[in-house]
């Protein structure tokens, strides 16, 4: 079974358009996270969630919102899609809240492409 | 949390050793050292962590300096599979986990 799980693995979209991406964790983990990996291959948290709350919100655009219907999805919705939003972008989850563990569960990322 | 610093590329044969280097000179004493690593196309994937004493577990070691300034994490017998992008993170208990440019890590046949 798969443990954190994100759908669509590809996505590939016009500039403007407005797009979702699901996450989802079957380990019972209190807190989920999402990264940015982009063409550089930097890894960069965006968004933390403890328990359907909001804790880490990097510097992102507010563009960007995380949506939590309860703590096993993350899912993350992108409005007015710009071509510099082209990259992987990873969910992950982890035991306990934001930050108390290091251990990680990434899932296998979900590759978006904006034309 | 403080910043780390790896090689950017190491090679290795085939189910020798492989061990790879982190500095993290300005770590605090209550952050903790972690390795990940990141095969290609796929998510990262917790390898080990650590505070003071060496560790081990089913993927690999990791041997903490007594100062804290620098660790090596040990594969004791790559494989191919092992070749990946390898990254070193300290972090305190409460800290984001914020990733480097890590090593890359290829094991030649």
């Amino acid at each position: 079974d798969t443990a954190v799980s994100q759908t669509p693995k590809y996505l590939v979209t016009q500039m403007g358009n407005d797009k979702s991406i699901k996450c989802e964790q079957n380990l019972g983990h209190d807190t989920m996270y999402w990264y940015k990996q982009d063409s550089k291959k930097f890894l960069k948290i965006m968004f933390s969630y403890n328990n359907k709350e909001l804790i880490i919100n990097e510097t992102v655009p507010n563009r960007f919102s995380p949506k939590s219907p309860d703590k096993a999805h993350l899912n993350l919705h992108i409005n007015s899609l710009e071509l510099g939003d082209s990259a992987v972008y990873f969910c992950a989850s982890s035991h306990g809240t934001s930050g108390e563990s290091g251990e990680l569960f990434f899932g296998e990322g979900s590759r978006l492409t904006v034309l | 949390d403080a910043k780390t610093t790896q090689p950017p590329s190491m090679d290795c044969a085939e189910g020798r050793a492989a061990n790879l280097p982190c500095n993290h000179s300005t770590i605090s004493g209550n952050e903790y050292v972690y390795w990940y690593r990141q095969i290609h196309s796929q998510g990262p994937q917790y390898i080990i962590h650590g505070l003071k004493n060496n560790e081990t577990n089913e993927m690999a070691s990791l041997i903490i300096t007594e100062d804290r300034k620098s660790s090596t994490l040990i594969l004791p017998h790559a494989t191919l599979r092992d070749t990946a992008v390898y990254y070193c993170i300290v972090k305190t208990s409460y800290g984001k986990l914020t990733f480097g440019q890590g090593t890359i890590l290829t094991v030649h046949p």
